[in-house]
């Protein structure tokens, strides 16, 4: 079946750095996605991709729809405390999605 | 307006038994997706429903089944429920799903189910 791997597992920054993820699929997605998800709540969408090569920001957050459409990485420009949590990156082709592990991140005042 | 409500929020069954939860989606939203996150997978897609039929299903067995109502409300069910099934079940609502909305997705906050 279709897998993603995700990486880095986790990051450790500190306030103001920049923090950069990305996911690398052995498939083809139509659609790339970024999610952010607190504890005891469900993921928002943070980012989403609907072109190869596509480059989108969200405010401090840009993401990047690989132009092999088997890849994509998000980027966080000068992180702030509240940027800590998981990020996910989904491949989703006609609405059915497959997610990657997750990045836990935090970040240090 | 109202986000995505899920009911129960948390849940406690035991091996065997069957369970049935609930996702209330967003006024005009007419797809609900239902995901399942566990330490061990991960988040896993199970189904979406669209006008009351399901469009699209992950690979799942068949003890996992959902409906849509007219309303455009659904409800997953598991049957023969296992340890296994313990996770924090996921739905969320988008105005059309199938992969074109994405930016209009909200999630739920999920139902908890513990299989004891």
């Amino acid at each position: 079946g279709q897998q993603l791997n995700q990486s880095p597992q986790s990051m450790f920054i500190q306030e103001g750095e920049d923090v950069s993820m990305n996911c690398t699929s052995s498939s083809i997605f139509n659609t790339w996605l970024w999610y952010k998800q607190d504890p005891g709540e469900g993921p928002v969408l943070l980012i989403a991709l609907y072109k190869a090569g596509e480059l989108t920001s969200n405010g401090r957050l840009t993401a990047q729809f690989g132009i092999t459409r088997k890849d994509s990485f998000l980027n966080i420009s000068a992180s702030i405390p509240s940027d800590v949590g998981i990020y996910f990156c989904a491949g989703d082709n006609a609405g059915k999605s497959t997610f990657g592990d997750g990045t836990t991140l935090t970040v240090k005042p | 307006k109202a986000g995505v409500t899920q009911t129960p929020r948390y849940l406690i069954k035991t091996r065997g038994q069957q369970v049935t939860l609930s996702c209330s989606p967003i006024s005009g939203h007419r797809s609900v997706s239902w995901y399942q996150q566990t330490p061990g997978q991960g988040l896993q897609f199970l189904f979406e429903y669209f006008s009351e039929t399901q469009r699209n299903k992950g690979n799942f067995p068949g003890r996992f089944s959902g409906r849509q109502f007219s309303n455009s409300r659904s409800e997953m069910n598991v049957s023969t429920l296992e340890l296994g099934d313990s996770a924090l079940y996921l739905c969320a609502s988008s105005p059309l799903g199938g992969g074109g909305s994405y930016n209009e997705q909200f999630f739920g906050p999920g139902t908890r189910l513990t299989v004891l």
